[in-house]
Parts: structure tokens; sequence; C-alpha cells
């Protein structure tokens, strides 16, 4: 079955510091993966894609990285801010769908 | 309008009532898509729309849900005899076109609450 697990469930850490949240999937044959931000209320709003031949993006403070061998992505925020605070969801597609399959997010929270 | 959108943007009802969701894409986006998103989860595809019609429903959980986009842009999402499990975030996101490197973009959702 074709799932995606993120960890940690939630984290809250300091205004200014570093963090990274993970993704593991099954996913097969493997698209793409895609981070987004959701925050508290809204939609979700698209960070970075990676495709199979891609090991790392980035969008401003946020970089992903993809191991395309150990099915593994990670989403790393530098010099974190209050406004970063959001759920954090990975996002397979399988190759030849346009289906997404959502992981169950990471909740930041960023305290000043 | 510059992205999606939906309204209500909270819905309360009676168990057993029908409801109307509405989602307006972005102009010139050819897929919709509707998802729910029970609190602490993440999306949940319900159906797909290429143009006006319903390329994939299999997400939808029973025959109680229904959704139309008539002329291939403005979507319907109708629920009949809302249960109080209905209670949820429905999203709708839309993109370009068709392909697994198309980004969706999503809509704020509508709240529903089943009392």
């Amino acid at each position: 079955k074709n799932q995606v697990e993120q960890s940690p469930q939630s984290l809250i850490i300091l205004e200014g510091k570093n963090c990274t949240l993970q993704c593991n999937y099954t996913v097969s044959p493997f698209s793409n993966l895609r981070w987004y931000k959701q925050d508290t209320g809204r939609g979700p709003v698209s960070l970075t894609i990676m495709t199979f031949s891609e090991n790392t993006k980035s969008n401003g403070r946020y970089t992903a990285t993809l191991d395309a061998d150990t099915k593994q992505s990670s989403l790393h925020i530098t010099a974190s801010q209050l406004s970063d605070s959001a759920s954090y969801i990975c996002v397979v597609t399988a190759s030849g769908t346009y289906k997404y399959i959502f992981g169950t997010g990471t909740r930041l929270k960023v305290l000043a | 309008g510059a992205g999606v959108s939906q309204t209500p943007s909270n819905k309360v009802t009676e168990k057993g009532k029908y409801v109307e969701l509405r989602c307006d894409p972005i102009s010139g986006h050819t897929a919709l898509y509707w998802y729910r998103q029970s609190l602490g989860q993440g999306p949940e595809f319900l159906i797909y729309f290429q143009g006006t019609g319903a390329a994939d429903d299999s997400g939808l959980p029973n025959d109680r849900f229904f959704a139309v986009r008539p002329e291939g842009s403005v979507s319907t999402l109708k629920i009949q005899r809302t249960e109080r499990g209905d209670s949820a975030v429905y999203l709708c996101a839309s993109s370009l076109r068709t392909g697994t490197t198309d980004t969706q973009y999503f809509g704020p959702g509508t709240r529903l609450t089943v009392l």
C-alpha cells in the first residue's frame, strides 16, 4: 500500500533555531515529492517539488532533500521565524498518476 | 481571482440536512480536485475533474456525496442527509492540467460542522 509517514508529529522550537522534518514513503513507482505548508485555517501552499533525479531543492529558508534509494525526504528550516508556525505536509505522487498521497503532517510551533 | 476560492468558509448544519460547498478554481486551470481533511490528518482525496467530467470519483465515501462542474470552471460538492461523521474541512484544489508534475493550488477550505 502506498503510504507517506512523517515525523515528528509535532515540534516546538525557539525563534531563530533550525529544525528538520522527516518524511518516509513507500509509494512506487515514484514520480515526485512535494512539501506543502499549511497555516491554521488555510489551504496548503506548495514549498518545493523534487523528482527522482533531484536530491535537494531550496526555497528561501526551506531546503528539502530527497533520497530516492531509501525513500526518505527531509525539510530543513533555517533561522526559524514565528511565521513558520504551521503544519508541514509531505506529498508523494506515483508515476503515471495525478493523485497526491499525503502524509499526516508535522505541526511546528515557533516560540519567541 | 488570483487563487482558488471556496464558499462558505464555515457551514454549520443539522444532521440529515443537505449542503452545497462551492469552489472557484484559478482561471484557466482545467483540473479540479476535492479533498476532505479531518483534524490532525492530511487531506483525503474525494474526486477529480478534468474539464466538465469527473475523471475519478473513487474517493467519494458513499452515494450521499456528489460533485458537479457543469461549465468546466466552478465546482459544487453536494452532501445529502449529512451525518456527524461528515464534519471536516473540505478543500478544493486546481491545477493547470493533468500531469504528475503540475502543482495543485489549494483553496482555504470550507469547515463543515454537522450537529
